[in-house]
């Protein structure tokens, strides 16, 4: 049973904003599960982009944050570059470990 | 700068032994918390265990208790993860990560590691 959900997939405009959403199936998202975002291009190792809910890696454009969003975390892309297009994971401490969301690939048309 | 090259993947016959290697760099070893994730072929990321900085606890997911063990060597600054009784299932990339939260060392990932179980 997955523990973590995610959107799919998402199709975002040049320019646009999107966001991307990451559920806990026993209940609400908090701080305390430690939200972190990933994102991870095609042949690539995956990248840190966000932690703890919403602090930036030194590495990580401007144009990522991070939130609570209601019961999830949110993780929000303004100002999308086509080189934005990617797999995104979120991670949550859960249970004593950490569980991946199955992912969401944003595509940038 | 912080680098991490992990080493030791390879093919390898159902129910056998690997040990994966993790040189780590550019920080104190044992002041992170490190982790190990793997990622099947097509698919998604997930999360192998964590060795802490408070002397060296370990915490696995179930579906590598009792058969992986991660462990350290600090003086050389390599991270370790054995995994015993491999299964087809275990096949994947292997990276390791520092830690997940806001520490200067934290959010790094090596460049993985390919480990095929044949069976």
């Amino acid at each position: 049973q997955t523990v973590v959900t995610q959107e799919p997939s998402l199709t975002v405009s040049p320019g646009g904003t999107v966001t991307l959403t990451c559920a806990a199936i026993t209940g609400a998202v908090t701080s305390g599960h430690s939200p972190t975002w990933f994102q991870q291009k095609p042949g690539q190792a995956p990248r840190t982009l966000i932690s703890d809910t919403n602090t930036k890696h030194s590495w990580t454009p401007a144009r990522f944050s991070g939130s609570l969003l209601g019961d999830k975390a949110a993780l929000t892309l303004s100002g999308v570059q086509p080189e934005d297009e990617a797999e995104y994971y979120c991670q949550l401490f859960y249970g004593g470990g950490y569980v991946f969301g199955p992912g969401t690939k944003v595509t940038v048309l | 700068e912080v680098q991490l090259v992990e080493s030791g993947g390879g093919l390898v016959e159902s129910g056998g032994s690997l040990r994966l290697s993790c040189a780590a760099s550019g920080f104190t070893l044992r002041r992170a918390w490190m982790n190990w994730v793997r990622q099947a072929p097509g698919k998604g990321l997930e999360w192998v265990g964590v060795i802490k900085n408070d002397g060296g606890t370990t915490v696995y997911p179930a579906p590598v208790k009792g058969r992986f063990i991660i462990s350290r060597d600090d003086s050389k600054g390599t991270l370790f993860l054995q995994m015993n009784s491999l299964k087809s299932e275990d096949t994947g990339m292997y990276y390791c990560t520092t830690g997940y939260s806001t520490a200067a060392h934290d959010g790094y990932w090596g460049q993985g590691t390919l480990v095929t179980v044949t069976s």
